[in-house]
C-alpha cells in the first residue's frame, strides 16, 4: 500500500536558523512527490514537486527539498527560517499506478518559527 | 494562474438541512476535481474524484447518497451534504489540476481555500 510518513508532529526553530521537515514514503514504482503548506482556515498551497531529474528541487518562498531514492525520503528544507513560515506542512505522493491523479498525504507537520 | 475558488468559506446550519459547496477553477478548465475532508489536526482525507460529465468516483467508506457530487461543467464542481448532522461538521477542501500530460499526474493539485461546515 502507498503511504507517506511525516514523523514529526511539530518542528520548532528559531528565526534565521535552517529548518528541515521530514518525509518518507512507501510506494511501488517511482513516485511523484509534492510539498504543500496550509495556513489556518485556508486550503493548501503548492510549494514544490519532484518528478524526475535533479534530486534537489527548489520551490516557492525559498524552500527546497531533496529526493533520496535509497532512503525513500523527500525532506523539506530552508536555509533561513522566517516567522511567517509558521504553518502546517504536508508531504504528498502520487503513485504512478493510481490511474487518476490521487494524492496520498502525510499527517502533516506543524512548523513553529520563533522570533 | 491556476486559481481555485471555493464558496462559501463558512456555513453554519441546523441539523437536517442540505448544504451545497461550490468549487470553481477560475482561469483553467478542470476535467477532474477532488473533494477532501479534513478533521482538526489531521491530514486530508480524499472523499471523491469528480469527473466532468460523468459520475464521481467515491473512496471506500464515503456515502454516495450523503455526499452528492456534480461536475456539470469544466470549471465547476459542487458537493452537497444532504441531511447534514453534527458529525458532518468538518473542513471541506476541493482541488483541481492543470491539464498537462496524458494522465496529469505530474501536475500539482491547486486547492481552494476550504469550507468550514458547522452543523448545530
Amino acid at each position: 500500500a502507498q503511504s507517506v510518513a511525516q514523523p514529526e508532529d511539530q518542528v520548532n526553530v528559531a528565526e534565521g536558523n535552517p529548518l528541515t521537515v521530514k518525509c518518507t514514503y512507501s510506494v511501488s514504482g517511482n513516485p511523484y512527490l509534492f510539498w504543500y503548506v496550509q495556513y489556518p482556515n485556508r486550503g493548501l498551497q503548492f510549494l514544490l514537486k519532484y518528478i524526475t531529474g535533479d534530486n534537489l528541487v527548489k520551490g516557492s518562498y525559498g524552500f527546497e527539498a531533496e529526493f533520496n531514492k535509497s532512503q525513500t525520503s523527500f525532506h523539506l528544507k530552508k536555509p533561513s527560517a522566517l516567522v511567517s513560515d509558521s504553518a502546517l506542512y504536508f508531504c504528498a505522493v502520487r503513485p504512478m499506478n493510481t490511474g487518476f491523479q490521487k494524492l496520498v498525504f502525510g499527517t502533516g507537520t506543524r512548523l513553529l518559527v520563533s522570533p | 494562474g491556476a486559481v481555485v475558488s471555493q464558496h462559501p468559506s463558512w456555513v453554519i446550519c441546523k441539523s437536517g438541512t442540505s448544504v451545497k459547496i461550490e468549487c470553481r477553477s477560475l482561469d483553467f478548465q478542470a476535467t477532474t476535481m477532488f473533494w477532501y475532508r479534513q478533521f482538526p489536526k489531521q491530514s486530508l482525507m480524499l472523499m471523491a474524484t469528480s469527473n466532468e460529465g460523468s459520475k464521481a468516483t467515491y473512496e471506500q467508506g464515503v456515502e454516495k447518497d450523503k455526499f452528492l457530487i456534480n461536475h456539470a461543467s469544466l470549471t465547476l464542481s459542487t458537493l452537497t451534504v444532504t441531511s447534514a448532522h453534527p458529525e458532518d461538521s468538518s473542513f471541506y477542501i476541493c482541488s483541481a489540476s492543470l491539464p498537462g500530460r496524458a494522465n496529469y499526474s505530474n501536475q500539482p493539485q491547486h486547492f481552494g481555500d476550504g469550507t468550514r461546515l458547522s452543523i448545530l
